[in-house]
């Protein structure tokens, strides 16, 4: 699977909306980008994921850049709830080498009241 | 709770023995994944599972190994215990074998090796 890119950490004040950034200038045509968090003490947790279009569900928004080479990972309002390392990570859905995520480093987001 | 059951939560026992670790996947999930979490290496995939067979592996040791059973419900076998075998195991799951409609994790195993 292709590589990503994030900051190693990122701030934010509760209950203000925080864009999280990942770089993908490798993607391939083939390429979900999923995102994922790890609250502390706990197991990744899916949050969205998406091909081409902007998605949206309950917890999150996912934008895409046109040429894919990029998204946001976007959190509408910041709670305290929210605090924990954010990964983005691309899948191929037609892989043939296994179907397991590949986590980098990711974000750790810190929301302070 | 995300429906995949880890047990035993916490486990501390001493180099050089042998502990196994179990994972029931959340219900309707064929696919079993396992991952190492340590604090210098991140999560680590280990290995798949996909109906009872053994689907893709990653980085695990000769000293590992794993199984699904008929009832879906897999453990991981680690021998020969090092000190730097200590670090969170989780397992993971998917209704198929590709993830296609995302992966569920359970709360991890904490195994503490001295």
């Amino acid at each position: 699977d292709a590589k990503t890119t994030q900051p190693n950490s990122m701030e934010s004040n509760e209950e203000e909306p925080v864009h999280l950034p990942c770089n993908h200038s490798t993607i391939s045509g083939t390429d979900y980008i999923h995102w994922y968090r790890q609250l502390p003490s706990q197991g990744p947790e899916y949050v969205i994921h998406g091909l081409t279009s902007n998605v949206n569900n309950r917890m999150a928004s996912l934008a895409i850049a046109e040429d894919r080479k990029s998204s946001t990972l976007i959190l509408h309002r910041a709670t305290l709830r929210d605090a924990a390392v954010y990964y983005c990570i691309l899948r191929d859905e037609r892989s043939n080498s296994g179907y397991a995520l590949n986590f980098g480093k990711g974000t750790s987001l810190l929301v302070t009241p | 709770d995300s429906g995949v059951t880890q047990t035993p939560k916490h486990l501390i026992t001493a180099t050089g023995q042998r502990v196994t670790l179990r994972c029931s996947p959340r219900s309707g999930d064929l696919s079993v994944y396992w991952y190492q979490q340590s604090l210098d290496q991140g999560l680590q995939f280990l290995i798949q599972y996909y109906n009872g067979e053994e689907r893709a592996k990653g980085n695990i040791l000769e000293r590992f190994s794993a199984q699904q059973f008929p009832d879906l419900h897999s453990e991981l076998n680690l021998s020969s215990l090092e000190l730097g075998d200590s670090a969170l195991y989780f397992c993971a799951s998917s209704v198929d074998g590709r993830g296609s409609y995302g992966y569920t994790f359970g709360s991890g195993t904490r195994l503490t090796v001295v």
